[in-house]
This record gives C-alpha cells, structure tokens and sequence, in this order.
C-alpha cells in the first residue's frame, strides 16, 4: 500500500535553531501534503495544507514564516521550524494524497526545542 | 470545527469482551469519515472507512456506524486484544483544504 516516509522521528535542537522535517511518498504521487501538530493528550491539528508547486494555506494561528512549508515535487514535502522555540515542541506528522479518498500519514518527528 | 481536549476520554475493556468508541463529528456537509489508531509516538493507522452515502461498513473485527442525523460515529471492536490498546481517533472529511478533522480521540485500555 501507500507509505509516507518521514524523517527525522526525533529530533532535539536548541532555542533559536531551525529544524527540517521531510516527508517522501514511496509508491505514489501526493499532490497534496497536510502538516498536522500533537501536542500530548491531544488530537492532531491541522496546521497546513501545501499542492505540489503552490504556496502552502496555512490554518489560521499558525505563522507562515515560522513554519516553511516546501513541496516542490509530487514525492517530497518538507516543514521547516524556523528560530524553534520550546513551545514549539510537539509531534508533527505529514499526510499524502493523492486526491481520492486516501490520506497516507507518516510516522510522526517528535520535536524537543531546549 | 477543530476538536482539542486535554483530557482523553479512557475505555477500560477485558480482554475478549467488545468495545465501543463513540464521536461525534462537526460538519453535516462531511462526506468521508475514517477510524484511526495511534499508538504512542506513532503516526496514525487506518482501520476502517465510511462513506456519507453509508450508515454501517464491517471489516475484520471492526463495525463502523454513521448516523447522520445526530452526526455520530462509532466504532466496534470485537473481542478486544491486548493489542488493540491505543489511542482511536475519528477523523471527518469537512475541511475547507479536502482536509481530515480529528475528533478528540479516545484512549482503549485492555485488561488482559
């Protein structure tokens, strides 16, 4: 079936720094990419929604030069925290479609900001 | 709308027995609803979909029921296994990007 391959699955970096979160489809074509966060005890939220080669929508509250968002081919999507602070520890996890009743999500990055 | 909780509601089963999860989801115009499993620090796993157009789907183990009319999921779980201890989510297709909306989830703890 459809995988979504995400990486990194943890990552801790420091106050101030940026982080790369990418996220491949393997066996299909995701036209689109949705960006959830988790924070603990809670459901998945949607941060942002990106089309192969658009500029991404971002949900309201969620800061677009904060948060980059990159989908510049059809098998690869990639969320950059920029300047991370600690409250911006979470789980963040990508999700594929091809546009059909398929959403393929990945593994989730558990992102520390210390 | 968003669905956000700090609290997640537990289901306690024993092993064997049947479980129900309930949600309730939040736009009438939803026409795609799915059941996810989380376990912890994991993705979502998919376990059984629903099309508006459909008030009942089985799949091995598991019953989803959709009544539209009080917008309402549940899912059944057939002689619950020790491994089907997770986090369930309902997720509805309603947002504006063709996107899923989670429900608050529902934290299923099986007794051996």
């Amino acid at each position: 079936g459809a995988v979504v391959s995400q990486h990194p699955s943890r990552v801790i970096c420091k106050s101030g720094t940026s982080v790369k979160i990418e996220c491949r489809s393997l066996d299909f074509q995701a036209t689109t990419m949705f960006w959830y966060r988790q924070f603990p005890k809670q459901s998945l939220m949607l941060m942002a929604t990106s089309n192969e080669g658009s500029k991404a929508t971002y949900e309201q509250g969620v800061e677009k030069d904060k948060f980059l968002i990159n989908h510049a081919s059809l098998t690869l999507s990639t969320l950059t925290v920029t300047s991370a602070h600690p409250e911006d520890s979470s789980f963040y996890i990508c999700s594929g479609s091809r546009g059909d009743d398929g959403y393929t999500f990945g593994s989730g990055t558990r992102l520390t900001v210390v | 709308g968003e669905s956000v909780g700090l609290h997640l509601p537990t289901l306690s089963v024993q092993e064997g027995d049947n479980s129900i999860i309930n949600c309730a989801y939040s736009n009438s115009a939803s026409d795609y609803f799915i059941w996810y499993k989380q376990e912890s620090g994991k993705g979502p796993q998919f376990i059984i979909d629903i099309r508006s157009n459909m008030d009942k789907r089985q799949g091995q183990r598991v019953t989803v029921l959709l009544n539209k009319t009080v917008k309402h999921l549940s899912l059944q779980i057939a002689a619950t296994q020790p491994g089907d201890s997770a986090v369930y989510f309902c997720a509805e297709r309603g947002g504006s990007q063709g996107n899923l909306i989670f429900g608050k989830g529902t934290k299923l703890s099986v007794k051996p």
